[in-house]
């Protein structure tokens, strides 16, 4: 199965820089690649799909990319905000099987 | 329009005891899936259940079942529960598609083990 590698550090980051978080993929290429936030104690919350055949996806300040060369991912937030605090997973796959895989998450800190 | 909701919100059990927990998929989604969170770990995936069958199981001992309703809402019952079944019990539901799609998350259940 795919293993997924998420920094595991938390990224801390003044308020309005750009945060960048990165989901790094082993094996086979996912058809698509999907980002989600997370706060404590909650369940998470779909944020962006990314396909493979497509480079680049924009939603508000939020932006994604997806390079099956270097199996990566990158997750940007513009203009960051302290309620933009929280973890963010990436995952992979919801194969025919439905097993959508998910990576341990990266914590985000915004800090005034 | 009505989010995923899962009951209860929190439990406390001891050792050896059952427990069941509950989730309403989104109306109109077929499909429901239940995920085990560890305190500080990483979503596992635990079943897939669409159009009231179960699809998929991921690497959990067979004391983990569960069950689709014709309506799509689900049930997961934990057997002889362990300490190391505390976790958040995460239920997602989805439209039934090829090629993926997001899921839509529950707040989870609390599962606490004495």
């Amino acid at each position: 199965s795919q293993k997924i590698e998420q920094n595991s550090e938390a990224l801390n980051i003044q308020e309005g820089k750009t945060a960048t978080l990165t989901c790094n993929y082993t094996n086979y290429s996912p058809a698509y690649l999907q980002w989600y936030r997370q706060d404590p104690g909650r369940g998470p919350v779909f944020l962006l799909l990314i396909r493979e055949n497509e480079k680049e996806k924009r939603k508000e300040r939020l932006k994604v990319t997806f390079d099956t060369t270097l199996k990566q991912s990158l997750f940007h937030i513009t203009a960051s905000q302290p309620a933009d605090s929280a973890t963010y997973l990436c995952a992979l796959d919801r194969d025919s099987w439905g097993k959508l895989q998910f990576g341990a998450g990266t914590q985000v800190v915004v800090t005034p | 329009e009505a989010g995923v909701t899962q009951s209860p919100t929190h439990l406390i059990k001891t050792r050896g005891q059952q427990v069941t927990l509950r989730c309403s998929p989104i109306s109109g989604h077929t499909s429901v899936y239940w995920y085990q969170q560890a305190l500080g770990l990483g979503l596992q995936f635990l079943l897939w259940y669409d159009e009231g069958e179960e699809r998929n199981r991921g690497n959990f001992p067979p004391r983990f079942s569960g069950r689709q309703f014709p309506n799509y809402s689900s049930e997961l019952n934990v057997n002889a529960l362990e300490l190391e079944d505390s976790a958040l019990y995460l239920c997602a539901s989805s439209l039934r598609t090829s090629g993926g799609g997001p899921l839509y998350f529950g707040p989870g259940t609390r599962l606490t083990v004495l």
